[in-house]
């Protein structure tokens, strides 16, 4: 069964920390995205990448840098956690094939920067 | 990247059908449409897709304009559970598939 899942699903850290989400997708899918959802901002694109080592900046990528190691594996980093930066994360996969198969979405990863 | 405009809220009764609709005037013929649902504390969910004309599946219908730049969500005999935050988005061309969601309409069922 297709599937995206996050770690941890909540972290909290102190300002100045150092914090790193990941995310899995087992549905051999080359696009993987990063969001961040705020009340009343919506999801808001931070990165993305279309496949191992490549990576597209999305429309809010200040604080954050991302890796894709493999296929399957899309980090989130956060080396100087700010206050800022307290959201909920959540990470997507989606195949850009002839099919135009719809993103599927992780359970997301609560975030508190104290 | 074709912008997305829906109703920022809706209300319905428990078993009524609900249309939400979305406007997507700069839609480009590459692009597709899709429509998600967001429940608190859980990410989008995928409903339906299409292109052109009219799709339907176990969930939901979506109708699409003749000029692509109207679609319509359906939804029969909506629930309590069905109560969310529904997202109208369109894909932009496969060489830069950015995926953004608009605000969404949020849907409040009542008893």
């Amino acid at each position: 069964e297709a599937a995206v899942t996050q770690s941890p699903r909540n972290k909290v850290t102190v300002t100045g920390g150092n914090v790193t989400l990941s995310c899995r997708q087992t549905n051999s899918h080359n696009y993987m995205y990063w969001y961040r959802q705020d009340t009343g901002h919506g999801l808001r694109l931070i990165h993305y990448s279309y496949g191992a080592g490549n990576l597209q900046i999305g429309d809010v990528p200040d604080g954050y840098k991302a890796t894709r190691t493999t296929q399957e594996d899309f980090f989130l980093l956060l080396e100087l956690a700010s206050p800022s930066q307290t959201s909920l994360y959540f990470c997507a996969s989606s195949d850009s094939g002839n099919n135009n198969q719809a993103p599927l979405f992780g359970e997301g990863t609560r975030l508190s920067v104290l | 990247l074709a912008k997305t405009t829906q109703p920022p809220s809706m209300e319905a009764y428990e078993g009524q059908e609900v249309n939400v609709s979305c406007s997507h005037t700069n839609i480009a013929t590459s692009e597709y449409i899709y429509w998600y649902r967001q429940v608190p504390h859980q990410g989008p969910q995928f409903i339906i897709q299409g292109y052109k004309d009219y799709v339907v599946n176990e969930v939901a219908s979506l109708f699409i304009s003749a000029d692509r730049k109207l679609s319509t969500l359906s939804l029969p005999w909506v629930s309590l559970r069905d109560a969310a935050v529904y997202y109208c988005i369109v894909t932009p061309d496969t060489n830069a598939y950015k995926v953004i969601f608009g605000k969404g309409t949020h849907l409040h069922v009542l008893p």
